[in-house]
């Protein structure tokens, strides 16, 4: 059971926005930034949005991040098949005093 | 450019212990924390803990507590992540991940840079 709660799957057709929310509590989103990364079967994960909306150099503005008290939220507009991956959230827990993850969501481009 | 080149997969029986390398290059080897995360087969992403290269603190997730032990070779700039007492459900890649910033028992999740990922097999 992970801390941060996300669906897990998601998906939609070449063009579209889709977002992917992330769900935790005032221990960590609630006190804290959001990072999301985007999973791709056997490659490293990649980090796609830091503190919540600020997009890493070589990260298309296709992606935004956004927060609101214990829930964040990833958006993905344009929708491209080379999306298609698993996408988590992560933050820091201040009670646990570690990281914790999303359970991931899984991006099927259809 | 930074690089973070890992140990090759191993296969383990249960009970015995496992010691992966994460040897890094590109960047000044102290200034950054090195997380270890794992991914077990169908399942996401788990944070395992933290070490900082300059002094050898780490930082361990209570569910690891007393199993694992994360140190580093400033000499070879290499960071080591050993769990003992191997059962299958450590079956997993176990990946190390850069963080660009941590100060003070804070280490938010900013991982920049991974390792290649190492497959952690535990079979009888």
């Amino acid at each position: 059971q992970s801390v941060l709660t996300q669906p897990p799957s998601a998906s939609g057709t070449p063009g579209q926005r889709v977002a992917i929310s992330c769900s935790g509590s005032s221990s960590n989103i609630g006190s804290d930034y959001v990072y999301w990364y985007q999973h791709l079967p056997g490659t490293a994960p990649k980090l796609l949005m830091h503190r919540n909306n600020q997009r890493p150099s070589g990260v298309p503005d296709r992606f935004s991040g956004s927060k609101s008290g214990t829930s964040a939220s990833l958006a993905i507009s344009g929708l491209r098949s080379e999306d298609e991956a698993d996408y988590y959230c992560a933050a820091w827990d201040a009670g646990l005093s570690g990281v914790v993850f999303g359970g991931g969501t899984k991006l099927t481009v259809l | 450019q930074v690089q973070l080149v890992q140990s090759g997969a191993e296969v383990k029986k249960p009970g015995a212990s496992v010691k992966v390398s994460c040897k890094a290059s590109g960047y000044t080897f102290t200034s950054f924390f090195m997380h270890w995360v794992r991914q077990a087969p169908g399942q996401g992403l788990e944070w395992m803990g933290i070490i900082n290269p300059s002094g050898g603190s780490t930082n361990y997730a209570q569910k690891f507590q007393g199993r694992v032990t994360m140190a580093r070779d400033t000499s070879t700039r290499t960071l080591y992540m050993e769990l003992s007492s191997l059962t299958s459900e450590d079956t997993a890649v176990y990946y190390c991940a850069r963080a660009t910033y941590g100060s003070g028992g804070y280490y938010p999740p900013n991982f920049d840079y991974w390792g290649q990922g190492t497959l952690v097999t535990v079979s009888s």
